[in-house]
């Protein structure tokens, strides 16, 4: 069957290397954002999370900062492994709204 | 860990068919959702539940129902399956109320329409 990964932009990196994706968001009334991680034949994955409160939060290897000021959202890997080839999005919740709006991913490639 | 299980990873229906989609969760999560992903398009809500049997239209609520008798179950039906239903179907959940959670996802149920 199609991928999820066709048509969409990608970005190509060496394992080892930091990676970063980005996601604009349109409402400057949202006020809660999640990063997830789809790969081939799987249901989203949750990664890490942030409120717009924040600026930075950081996990284990990924690190999410967030720019109220453009609407930009990041997602920054450190050491990129080939392991975390996947499809990645972002989603963001509008205040006072149900549910999460999701966009439409960057695929990453790691090369060994 | 949360888990959201969907019953099938593959189902080949034909036209005009009904068909049943059917995802549990195992966290007492109050929230469940159900989206199709198709390439291009990204994720896209069809319908969510807030609670039993309460049910909300999403996006695309168009030729899908839901049902949701029990908190842990949301069933997701094609009343009669056309070949533009063919996707990726993903079931999700959450806890809390309104936003501001995390969604959990299954691993999806890829859908054939013939």
């Amino acid at each position: 069957g199609e991928s999820v990964g066709l048509h969409l932009p990608t970005l190509s990196v060496q394992e080892g290397d930091n990676s970063i994706i980005n996601c604009a968001y349109s409402n400057s009334a949202s006020d809660y954002f999640i990063w997830y991680k789809q790969e081939s034949g799987k249901g989203p994955q949750f990664i890490i999370d942030i409120r717009s409160n924040m600026d930075k939060r950081q996990g284990q290897r990924v690190t999410v900062l967030l720019n109220k000021t453009v609407k930009h959202l990041s997602l920054q890997i450190a050491a990129t492994q080939p392991g975390d080839s996947a499809v990645y999005f972002c989603a963001e919740n509008i205040k006072g709204y149900s549910t999460l709006t999701f966009g439409k991913g960057t695929m990453l490639l790691v090369s060994p | 860990d949360v888990k959201v299980t969907q019953s099938s990873r593959y189902l080949v229906k034909r036209t005009g068919e009904k068909v049943f989609l059917e995802c549990v969760q195992d966290m007492d999560h109050e929230n469940m959702f159900w989206y199709r992903q198709d390439p291009g398009l990204g994720l896209r809500l069809i319908y969510f539940s807030y609670d039993v049997k309460m049910k909300e239209k999403g996006d695309i609520p168009e030729g899908y129902s839901v049902s949701r008798e029990k908190k842990e179950r949301f069933s997701l039906i094609l009343e009669s399956a056309s070949t533009n239903q063919t996707s990726m179907y993903l079931c999700a959940s959450s806890a809390r109320g309104r936003g501001g959670s995390p969604l959990h996802f299954g691993n999806g149920t890829r859908l054939t329409v013939t």
